[in-house]
C-alpha cells in the first residue's frame, strides 16, 4: 500500500468555521491532489501540486485553497466552511511518469 | 457536461457469472483508462489500467476492453466473487496526467 495516512478521518464543524485537512506522504511523490466525493459525481478534482510550493486550481476548487510546504505534506483548507461542503475528502499522490494515482483512506467532513 | 460517465448506477451479479461495468467518454484526447474499486470507509485502491495504444488488458480475474471509435471501455469480472461487491470508477487521463472519474457503478456479488 502507499504510504498515504489523511488526517482527521471524521470531523464535524459548524458553518462559518475554517477546516484544515491534512494529507501526508512517505513516497517522496512530487504529484499530490485533493479530491472530494459526492454521490452521483465520482470523485471530481479540488486542487492539485506538482512540487513544493506548486499548485493549481481543479474542477471545483471555489471555497477551498491548499498550501504544500514540505515534499510529504498537502493541506486543503476551507476558509470558512459551507454546508454544501460536507463530503468525503480524499487526497491522492502520483509518481512522476505514470498515470496511476494512489488514495489515501480519506476524510468524511460534516459541516453542520 | 460530464466526460467520463458510467451510466448503470448499480448492478447484480450471482457469484461464479460475469460482471460487467461499463464506462463511457467524451473526451477523443484522453489517452489512457483505469479502473479503481472502493469499500465503504476506504480510499479507492486502484485496479487495472489500459493505454489508448491496446483495445485489451488482463490481470487475472479482470480484463478492460477498450473501443476507442466508440468510446467505450469496460471492466470485465471472472469469475464473480463476493469479495468484489464494492464501487467501481472508471477514470481517463489526458494532458497533464490528471484523472477524470465516472460517477460509479455499486457492483453486488450475491452468494
Amino acid at each position: 500500500d502507499a504510504g498515504i495516512t489523511q488526517s482527521p478521518r471524521h470531523k464535524v464543524t459548524e458553518t462559518g468555521t475554517p477546516v484544515t485537512l491534512r494529507c501526508h506522504q512517505t513516497e517522496n511523490h512530487r504529484y499530490m491532489y485533493w479530491y472530494r466525493q459526492d454521490p452521483g459525481h465520482g470523485l471530481r478534482l479540488i486542487h492539485y501540486s506538482y512540487g513544493v510550493k506548486d499548485t493549481d486550481k481543479g474542477e471545483v476548487s471555489d471555497g477551498y485553497s491548499v498550501s504544500r510546504s514540505k515534499t510529504e505534506d498537502f493541506l486543503l483548507t476551507l476558509e470558512s466552511a459551507t454546508s454544501s461542503q460536507t463530503s468525503v475528502y480524499f487526497c491522492a499522490i502520483r509518481e512522476e511518469n505514470y498515470n496511476e494515482q494512489f488514495f489515501g483512506p480519506g476524510t468524511r467532513l460534516t459541516v453542520l | 457536461d460530464q466526460q467520463v460517465k458510467q451510466n448503470s448506477p448499480s448492478l447484480s451479479v450471482q457469484e461464479g457469472r460475469i460482471s460487467i461495468l461499463n464506462c463511457d467518454y467524451t473526451n477523443s484526447m484522453f489517452d489512457y483508462f483505469l479502473w479503481y474499486k472502493k469499500y465503504p470507509a476506504e480510499g479507492p485502491t486502484f485496479l487495472i489500467s489500459i493505454s489508448s495504444i491496446k483495445d485489451k488488458n488482463e490481470d487475472g480475474r479482470f480484463t478492460v476492453f477498450l473501443n476507442k471509435s466508440a468510446k467505450h471501455l469496460s471492466l470485465h469480472i471472472v469469475p464473480s466473487q463476493p469479495g468484489d461487491s464494492a464501487v467501481y470508477f472508471c477514470a481517463a487521463s489526458g494532458a497533464g496526467n490528471m484523472l477524470t472519474f465516472g460517477g460509479g457503478t455499486r457492483l453486488m456479488v450475491k452468494p
